[in-house]
Order: C-alpha cells, then structure tokens, then sequence
C-alpha cells in the first residue's frame, strides 16, 4: 500500500493560495489519489479525487505530475473558515495519515 | 437528503464494560465502514460491511465487532473497554465497495473510558 507524506502544518493568510503537497512515491498504476478535509470533532469531508493531470471542483484543484509520485491540493483565496486538517490518501480510501494542519490566520 | 447519522452523539463508560455505537448511512449507500479516531491523529480503518457482509477488518483486536442490517445500518460493537479505547468513532458510507470511490463520513460517537 502506498505511504503517503505531507507537511505537518501550514500557516497562511486569509485571501491567498494555498498549496498542499503530498509525496507517493511508490503509487500503485491503479491507485486514484484523494484528499479529504477534517474539521475539530466532526467526520473527514470529501474535497477532490483524480488519477493524473488536473481536476477542478468548486472547492479545489488537484494537480497531479506525469510520474504521479506526488500530487499538490490547491485552495484558492482561502478564508478562516479553511482551517482544517487536510489528509492525502492514495489507493484504498481507508488508510489515512496524520494529515496536514492548515490554519489561516487573518 | 439526510446525511450520514450516528448515535450516541457522546458517551462515557467504565473500564470493562460494553459498547453499542450506531450509523445509519446516506440513503441508496449500502458500504459502511468503521474508523477510530485517536486525538491527534488520522482516522484508523476497523471494519468495512457491503451488502450485510465483512469485506475489511483494520488491525484492531477482536474485542471490536459490527455488524450491518438489511436496511444498511450497522452497529460497532466493543467489549471490555480500555482506557485507550477512548476516541471518536466515525462512520463513512458509499454508494458502492469499491475502495476507491468518496466516502461521507457521519459527525461521530466520542466515546470515554474512564
């Protein structure tokens, strides 16, 4: 199963853009990657999903390289209500990691 | 349309004793999966139901079982509480098993051991 690695947490201000990396460097040809966002005391939320290239969604945008052994969550002008915790899961969406920290400060 | 619900919302029990935790899934979703969610950590997987049955058990002891209902819902059923058992427990339902299709995760049942 493919190890996931982000950063521990990230600090940004209200308005800016903020990118979100994650290294899998031994995915799997059939593994879609996933990220998930987490507020204090509920249930992960389901932000994208993509295989290669770049998704967009209302919320966010996934860029995934050719070699796919990293993908980077982009959020667009972010606001306070962005601070979260923003997990990367690649393959089976079961296995989460200790996520990213994301706290936007005004 | 409601979302994913679970009972109790909070839940405090002694050491040794035995707990219920209840999911009903998002309407048409027949997969529910069970997560243990320590303070400050990711959630950890314990059990996947698709159609009545176990299709993924986590690396938990077998103190921890469930179960899903014709209607879909489940229950996470542990026995003999340990302090360490205290967490969030969350439950995700999907529309079909496949592991890589998006969950919806329900608010949660934080449990206390004392």
């Amino acid at each position: 199963l493919a190890k996931t690695t982000q950063p521990i947490s990230m600090d940004s201000y209200e308005g800016q853009e903020v990118n979100i990396t994650c290294s899998h460097n031994n995915i799997a040809t059939n593994d879609y990657i996933t990220w998930y966002q987490q507020f204090p005391s509920q249930g992960p939320r389901f932000i994208i999903q993509g295989y290669k290239t770049k998704v967009t969604n209302e919320v966010a945008s996934l860029f995934i390289p050719a070699d796919r052994k990293s993908s980077t969550l982009s959020l667009p002008r972010v606001s306070l209500s962005d601070t979260a915790v923003y997990y990367c899961l690649v393959g089976p969406q079961y296995i989460f990691g200790t996520g990213t920290r994301l706290k936007v400060l005004a | 349309d409601a979302g994913v619900t679970q009972s109790p919302t909070h839940l405090i029990k002694t050491r040794g004793q035995h707990v219920t935790l209840r999911c009903s899934p998002i309407s048409g979703h027949k997969s529910v999966s069970w997560y243990q969610q320590v303070l400050g950590q990711g959630p950890q997987f314990i059990f996947q139901y698709y159609e009545k049955e176990e299709r993924g058990r986590g690396n938990f002891p077998d103190r921890f079982s469930a179960r899903q209902f014709p209607n879909y819902s489940s229950e996470l059923n542990v026995n003999a509480l340990l302090l360490g058992d205290s967490a969030l427990y969350l439950c995700a339902s999907s529309l079909l098993r496949l592991a890589d299709y998006e969950q919806y995760f329900g608010p949660g049942t934080r449990l206390t051991v004392t």
